[in-house]
């Protein structure tokens, strides 16, 4: 079973939607949790991370940890197309190991 | 500012041959990280250093797959005898303090492995 799970995806938006990722994981000591976007043939860039129970905001995104369901998503808000790519949840649970799950592909239609 | 820099970008290698890649991590950051990246998935875990301390290399595909920090900086990711199957983006990426969660990863553009 992977540690971290996420669906695939494509997930499309219409331009000026809200478009919403989701991701699980398994390991109930993992402490602190971060969302990366990767654009086709680059590397991962943090978009934010997240360690306390409920909402972090940063601009357009937002955050969202529920320890208890085991679970983090990513909102963005006023979806541009800028924002098409893979998003990649990450979990690290405390010592240094991070894993990754698949990423979602997200397409922002103009 | 520097930030993490890998070489070469691109490697073709031909299959039983051994390939080196470099890793140069941000300055001062103690920990690093190599990952595997195979088309349409996430990162794979190979190896962590902490200063030049090999921590953990439990995803270390196979013995063919070595790496080293020996003066707690720049690292190398060496495989020999590459196969099809080592075909992948290797990621390196670094952290400026150990031991704490919340300390993002910062990646490097990686060097795309192909092997014929």
């Amino acid at each position: 079973q992977k540690e971290v799970e996420q669906n695939s995806g494509p997930l499309s938006v219409p331009e000026g939607a809200i478009a919403s990722l989701n991701c699980t994981y398994s390991d109930q000591g993992s402490q602190s949790f971060f969302w990366y976007r990767q654009y086709s043939g680059k590397s991962p860039e943090l978009i934010m991370f997240i360690y306390s129970n409920g909402d972090k905001e940063d601009g357009r995104f937002t955050a969202q940890l529920n320890k208890a369901s085991q679970y983090v998503s990513l909102l963005i808000r006023d979806s541009q197309p800028s924002d098409s790519a893979t998003y990649l949840c990450a979990v690290n649970m405390g010592n240094d190991q991070f894993y990754f799950g698949t990423g979602t592909s997200l397409t922002v239609i103009p | 500012g520097a930030g993490v820099s890998q070489s070469p970008r691109y490697k073709v290698a031909k299959r039983g041959q051994d390939v080196a890649l470099r890793c140069d991590p941000i300055s001062g950051h103690v920990s690093l990280f190599w990952y595997q990246q195979a088309l349409g998935q996430g990162p794979e875990f190979l190896t962590y250093f902490q200063n030049e301390a090999q921590l953990d290399k439990s995803g270390l595909p196979s013995d063919r797959f070595f790496a080293e920090r020996p003066e707690g900086s720049v690292s190398t990711l060496k495989i020999q005898r590459t196969q099809q199957e080592d075909s992948a983006v290797y990621l390196c990426a670094s952290s400026p303090r150990p031991g704490q969660g919340n300390s993002p990863l910062h990646f490097g553009n990686g060097t795309r492995l192909t092997v014929t």
